[in-house]
This record gives structure tokens, C-alpha cells and sequence, in this order.
């Protein structure tokens, strides 16, 4: 399978604790976005990266959360000291953007999420 | 700022009748349009998109979607919906530079036998 994973799948924790939670681009994608989503609610953005650069990050990004991409491929987001309204699935989607063309409307593919309760 | 608002937040069909799901947006210029399609424990699926060029928009399964300016609106419909049509709709907005996505709030599609 080719598509953008997301690991893990599920995840419970109870709060105070860190958690960390990985995103596998499509190969070769050079964009990669975060989304959080509760429960009735559309997703939400969190940040994206373009390449290893991280360009934007939504005011909903606490600075409890930070994400990297290291090498410009695999994404991880970090959330310290998690609290029971962080539960929610987290999205990960990516895209692929022909440079110069930076503006280009991108269509983005999404992964399955990873599923936070935090206790 | 970029919005979508999703009229309905239920939609109940029969199998076989058309369908028509509702979607509003708002844009301080000329915007992208999407319509995303999540089906219990599945990630979101693209089913169209609108980039300025052709006012309607055929996707998958059948949908299609049609920008109408002047009535900031980007409807999904689909003649004859199917058993395997249940799922969430969301209709969503480009936010500018990033292409950033903002959701409607989504609409659940049901789909009488």
C-alpha cells in the first residue's frame, strides 16, 4: 500500500503523560499537513511542513504540541502533558507541490489518524 | 478569512433517488473547492475539486458539483445514490498561501433501503 500512514492507530493515555505520533508520507510527497478533528466537528488545521521546513502553525497549536520532519519525509507531533480536551483524532495528510509553482492548489491525501483518549 | 458552512447536518435517501447535499462558502477571492468523503474507520477520501477552471466538476462514484459564483455555493449531487454512499461529506475551502483546508462541519449522508 502507497498511501500515507499513521501510527499508532489508537492510542490511551492518561493525562499529564507525553505522547508522540507518527505520519509516513506518500513517497516523494514534499508537502505534509496536520489536522486535528473532535467528535461531530470537521478537521481542523494544525501545521504544515514543505519539505523539513515548517511554515505554518494554527493558533490551536499549544505550545504544549510540536511536530518535526526531520529529512523531509516521516513527520512526528509531540504533545506534552496531555489533557482530556486533546482527545480527538489526529490527521496527517500530504501532497505534492511542482515547484516554483508554491501557490499551486495541491489535492492532499489523507491518512486513516490516529485516535487519542487521553483519561 | 475562508469558510464553509454545510447546511444540513443529516441527509436521509432512498437507494436509487437523487442526491443533493448542501454547501455554502466564503472567500475574500477566487477559491478552491473540495468535497472529501469519510466512511466509518477510513481516512478521508477525495471526491472533487474545483480550481477555477470548468464550473462543474465531475469526481468519483458519480458525483459532480457545480461553483456557482453568484451564489457562493458548491452543491454536491449525485442522480441515483447507493447503499455504499453512507458516509460523512465534508465541504471544504483552500485557505490561501499553503493551501490549507478549512472543513465544513460535515454532512452524514443515510441511505434507506
Amino acid at each position: 500500500d502507497t498511501g500515507v500512514s499513521q501510527n499508532p492507530r489508537h492510542k490511551i493515555t492518561k493525562r499529564g503523560q507525553n505522547v508522540t505520533f507518527r505520519c509516513d508520507p506518500i513517497s516523494e510527497h514534499n508537502r505534509l499537513y496536520w489536522y486535528r478533528q473532535t467528535l461531530g466537528q470537521g478537521p481542523e488545521f494544525l501545521t504544515y511542513f514543505q519539505n523539513e521546513a515548517q511554515l505554518e502553525k494554527s493558533r490551536l497549536l499549544s505550545d504544549r504540541f510540536s511536530a518535526e520532519r526531520p529529512k523531509g519525509s516521516f513527520s512526528t507531533l509531540e504533545i506534552q502533558r496531555t489533557e482530556q480536551g486533546d482527545s480527538a483524532m489526529y490527521l496527517c495528510a500530504s501532497s505534492l507541490v511542482p515547484p516554483p509553482l508554491a501557490d499551486f492548489t495541491d489535492t492532499q491525501y489523507f491518512g486513516p489518524g490516529t485516535r487519542l483518549t487521553v483519561l | 478569512a475562508q469558510s464553509v458552512t454545510q447546511l444540513d447536518s443529516h441527509v436521509s435517501v432512498s437507494e436509487g433517488t437523487p442526491v443533493l447535499l448542501r454547501c455554502n462558502y466564503s472567500s475574500s477571492y477566487s477559491p478552491s473547492l473540495f468535497w472529501y468523503v469519510q466512511h466509518p474507520n477510513k481516512g478521508l477520501q477525495l471526491l472533487l475539486k474545483y480550481t477555477s477552471a470548468a464550473t462543474l466538476v465531475k469526481g468519483i462514484n458519480g458525483f459532480e458539483a457545480e461553483f456557482k459564483k453568484s451564489e457562493t455555493s458548491f452543491h454536491l449531487t449525485k442522480p441515483s445514490a447507493h447503499m455504499s454512499d453512507a458516509a460523512e461529506y465534508f465541504c471544504v475551502v483552500s485557505a490561501g498561501y499553503g493551501n490549507k483546508l478549512v472543513f465544513g462541519a460535515g454532512t452524514i449522508l443515510r441511505v434507506k433501503s
